[in-house]
């Protein structure tokens, strides 16, 4: 099984619906993270979470939000998804060694 | 600002040539240097990573990257490729414990057979 997952893989919506990403790890790492990835700007971080209690805005935070609801789940919300946030979105977790993350396979999101 | 280059979008190598894909890094401090991979579809792979000591690495996959403090860049390497490397790949860079990591925006590596 997947040490990190992502659900859904693939997702449909309309502009202003609201949407949340989820993602699940059985690595039992402390820090999780939520990035897009768009074609020619590689990987931007969203939001990243060191602990239950500690969530922090990454470097294109706007439009997003996050829940932490246990050390193993990291919820990513679109409260009123636009086209601008067609996007692919990964999750990842780091531990022990704590600058080495570790990847889920991504949901693609496409807003129309 | 710290910031992550790959100049190079795309690449196109024959099946059995050798392979350098580049990047550089902004901001002196000594960094977290990593390669991951991205398959068609799939989320991202770690190839190798330098956090300090000898500075040629060596990773996965028949991969190696050095470190040149110098030139601050850590360039990818692989003396002969194969056709299941073709892929996205990927440059990141971290600085000091904050865990935080920036990619470069990727380059693409097809084989031509």
């Amino acid at each position: 099984d997947a040490d990190v997952t992502q659900t859904p893989r693939n997702r449909i919506t309309k502009t202003g619906k609201r949407i949340m990403l989820e993602c699940s790890q059985t690595k039992g790492h402390d820090r999780m993270y939520w990035y897009r990835q768009d074609p020619g700007l590689g990987l931007r971080l969203i939001y990243y979470s060191f602990d239950v209690k500690d969530i922090n805005k990454g470097e294109i935070s706007d439009g997003y939000s996050v829940s932490r609801q246990a050390q193993a789940k990291f919820s990513l919300s679109l409260e009123s998804a636009i086209p601008n946030q067609t996007a692919l979105y990964f999750c990842a977790t780091s531990g022990l060694d704590q600058e080495t993350q570790y990847f889920g396979p991504g949901t693609r999101l496409l807003v129309l | 600002a710290q910031s992550v280059t790959q100049p190079d979008i795309h690449i196109t190598v024959s099946e059995g040539a050798s392979l350098e894909l580049r990047c550089n890094y902004s901001y002196g401090a000594t960094p977290y240097l990593f390669w991951y991979v991205q398959s068609p579809g799939q989320g991202l792979q770690l190839l190798l990573k330098y956090f300090s000591g000898d500075t040629l690495v060596q990773g996965i996959k028949g991969f190696e990257a050095e470190f040149k403090r110098s030139q601050s860049s850590f360039n990818l390497r692989k003396p002969s490729v194969h056709w299941s490397d073709a892929a996205e790949y990927f440059c990141a860079v971290g600085w000091s414990s904050a865990s935080k990591i920036i990619f470069g925006s990727g380059t693409r590596l097809s084989i031509r057979p």
